[in-house]
């Protein structure tokens, strides 16, 4: 079946880049999600690819798509403390149903 | 415009008892369905529906029903409430189910069964 992985943990030092990784299985993905979990707020969407890219820019961030070894990531430029939460990668199958990982926590440390 | 609402916040329940768990929406959005989010595993799909009157089984299902009787409603019920079953429960909707549409969550619903 589908699975999406994801590190649990990431911390940086604010200012500095953060970079969150995952990969999943499913090749027949067609979109692949980011969200961001705040502290006892539920999910929201941040970015999302298409599986016909390499690459999204939005700001400060970035998605890069590596479709043939399964891989997503997602940086963060100039990471402040505001940013320190949950992003989830997630990836849709057939009738829009998301896959998530398990999560990674961000730590931003001033 | 209220967006996604869930009743209640916090919930303690012991073990056997029922409870149904609320989610409204305002948005006229087609697609609803129910997750739990447990630590180290992400958010799980238990139910689903994409319309009134139509609903299906997600990733774990076992344990809870739902049903869909309007476009703005979609209740989660427990029926003999189980250790297990604590968790984090989000809601979540969208225009439809199609791979590109948002799916905006409501606040979650934090379940503990003693």
């Amino acid at each position: 079946g589908e699975d999406v992985e994801q590190s649990l943990f990431l911390s940086v030092r604010e200012g500095d880049s953060s970079v969150i990784n995952c990969t999943y299985t499913d090749s027949s993905s067609t979109y692949l999600y980011w969200y961001k979990q705040e502290p006892g707020a539920g999910l929201q969407l941040l970015t999302y690819i298409f599986s016909n890219m390499d690459m999204k820019q939005d700001q400060r961030l970035t998605v890069l798509l590596n479709k043939k070894d399964k891989h997503l990531s997602l940086r963060i430029a100039d990471t402040q403390t505001g940013d320190s939460a949950i992003y989830f990668c997630a990836e849709s199958n057939q009738g829009g149903k998301l896959i998530f990982g398990q999560g990674t926590e961000l730590s931003v440390k001033p | 415009n209220a967006g996604v609402t869930q009743t209640p916040k916090f919930q303690v329940l012991k073990t056997g008892q029922s409870m149904t768990l609320q989610c409204a929406q305002d948005m006229n959005h087609e697609y609803m369905s129910w997750y739990r989010q447990d630590p180290g595993m992400g958010l799980r799909l238990i139910h689903y529906s994409v319309g009134a009157g139509i609903t299906d089984q997600g990733e774990v299902p076992n344990g809870y029903n739902v049903s869909r009787s309007t476009t703005e409603d979609f209740p989660l019920r427990l029926l003999s409430a189980a250790p297990s079953q604590t968790s984090v429960y989000f809601c979540a909707t969208s225009q439809t189910g199609t791979r590109i549409s948002e799916q905006y969550f409501g606040p979650g619903t934090r379940l503990t069964v003693t």
